[in-house]
């Protein structure tokens, strides 16, 4: 079945850091890969997708590449600010049942100033 | 626009009672996603409608169960209520699976549920 492992958080950054979260994925056919953002308090955002390898999905400075070969879709941002903290989830839907996510235990954010 | 809305925001009930659970979706959208998020989970699949008929169900037990209006909208019940359903509900909307969709749902705050 599908599945998504993604990095152990909490991670905890200085801003104007570097980010990375790792995140790779086990699938059926040819998914489709997501990174969503829950602030506190409130429900999933997304925050930017790929549907297809070697895809770039971007989105307020954040940047993910789909790595078949890898099966890995790595979330990073340059500079980290303070109002980047928050919970993030990688999530996958395959084309055999693209009515549904299957998400990432999800890796807490904290940017301090 | 409005998003996706949810309601009640939260709900505090006791082990045995029954719960329903209300949900609209993006004007326009006519699939409807119910997700459990266990404290400190990821959101885990319940139920997929798409023009009023179950298009998928994740691993729940028949204590879940949820139905889709002719206007899109959407309620999960939960019968029987134990401890362990206590998490965050979310809904989600697109506007319905195509083939070679991307699959990217739009999610609403989640209705917060604790079960005493």
């Amino acid at each position: 079945g599908n599945s998504v492992t993604q990095m152990e958080g909490p991670v905890t950054l200085s801003e104007e850091a570097f980010l990375t979260i790792n995140c790779t994925y086990t699938a059926t056919g040819y998914p489709s890969l997501f990174w969503y953002v829950q602030y506190p308090g409130e429900g999933l955002q997304l925050l930017l997708k790929a549907t297809k390898a070697d895809d770039k999905g971007s989105n307020k400075g954040f940047e993910a590449t789909y790595r078949k070969e890898t099966t890995s879709f790595h979330l990073e941002k340059g500079s980290v600010q303070v109002s980047d903290s928050a919970v993030y989830f990688c999530a996958l839907s395959s084309g055999g049942s693209n009515y549904k996510l299957t998400f990432g235990k999800g890796t807490l954010l904290t940017v301090n100033p | 626009d409005a998003g996706v809305t949810q309601s009640p925001t939260h709900l505090i009930k006791t082990r045995g009672q029954h719960v329903t659970l209300r949900c609209s979706p993006i004007s326009g959208h006519k699939s409807v996603s119910w997700y459990q998020q266990v404290l400190g989970q990821g959101p885990q699949f319940i139920f997929q409608y798409y023009e009023k008929e179950e298009r998928g169900r994740g691993n729940f037990p028949d204590r879940f169960s949820a139905r889709q209006f002719p206007n899109y909208s959407s309620e999960l019940n939960v019968n029987a209520l134990l401890l362990g359903d206590s998490a965050l509900y979310l809904c989600a909307s697109n506007e319905g699976a195509r083939v070679g969709g991307a699959g990217e749902q739009y999610f609403g705050p989640g209705t917060r549920l604790t079960v005493t």
